[in-house]
């Protein structure tokens, strides 16, 4: 069974600049979250989704969104780019709506680094 | 103050020998507390998830443990290998009703031939 799978691995974007991440979770797998990680904060959660719906949210700004397809896969989108949002962003699976309750798989990550 | 707190910061090994890290919460309240390794450039890869009311959970050669009423946990490796040299990170997700997930700041552990 293949794993979470992200697009892209690697990107770089100016100050301003808007961003959308990719993810598609593991086959059968409905719910998705998001994690930013950076050497100063380690990880942060950003938000769950779950049948399209965001069930829980993190302490980020507006500027982080994200959304949920239909077939689960999901992107996260950040508007306005700042230096401070370069980071490594993890996309994790899980099986059902209790993601924050149950093993999370790990997506190798969108590296993304804002100049 | 990080209300999930890990020691030591970082660890180097011996090949062979066995090491014990250390996570202390101050959060509450509780709902589960998990225990992941990171390996340089990749995603996390959870080890164990344990509720308040367990106290100890193994995955092959890691045994993670829980004391709820001092808010410990602890990661213990058993026969350290080369491949155990990673980031350890800490866990905590609360429940308001909605849940939140607390992080530590993560092991580096280090296995030395």
């Amino acid at each position: 069974k293949a794993g979470v799978t992200q697009t892209p691995r690697y990107l770089i974007k100016t100050r301003g600049q808007q961003v959308t991440l990719s993810c598609s979770p593991i086959s059968g797998h409905r719910s998705v979250s998001w994690y930013q990680q950076t050497p100063g904060q380690g990880l942060q959660f950003l938000f769950e989704y779950f049948s399209e719906t965001q069930r829980n949210k993190g302490n980020f700004p507006g500027r982080f969104s994200g959304r949920q397809f239909s077939n689960s896969r999901s992107e996260m989108n950040v508007s306005t780019l700042e230096l401070g949002d370069s980071a490594l962003y993890l996309c994790a699976s899980s099986l059902t709506a209790g993601a924050l309750r149950e093993t999370q798989y790990f997506g190798p990550g969108t590296r993304l680094l804002v100049l | 103050k990080n209300q999930v707190e890990q020691s030591p910061q970082s660890l180097i090994i011996l090949e062979g020998k066995n090491c014990t890290l250390q996570c202390n919460y101050t959060v509450s309240p509780f709902s589960n507390l998990r225990w992941y390794k990171q390996d340089t450039g990749r995603g996390p890869v959870s080890l164990t998830i344990m509720t308040f009311s367990e106290n100890t959970k193994s995955n092959g050669r890691y045994t993670a443990t829980l004391d709820a009423d001092t808010k410990q946990s602890s990661l213990h490796i058993t026969a350290s290998q080369l491949s155990d040299s990673a980031s350890y990170i800490c866990v905590v997700t609360l429940n308001f009703g909605n849940e939140k997930l607390t992080f530590g700041t993560g092991t580096r552990l280090t296995i030395i031939p």
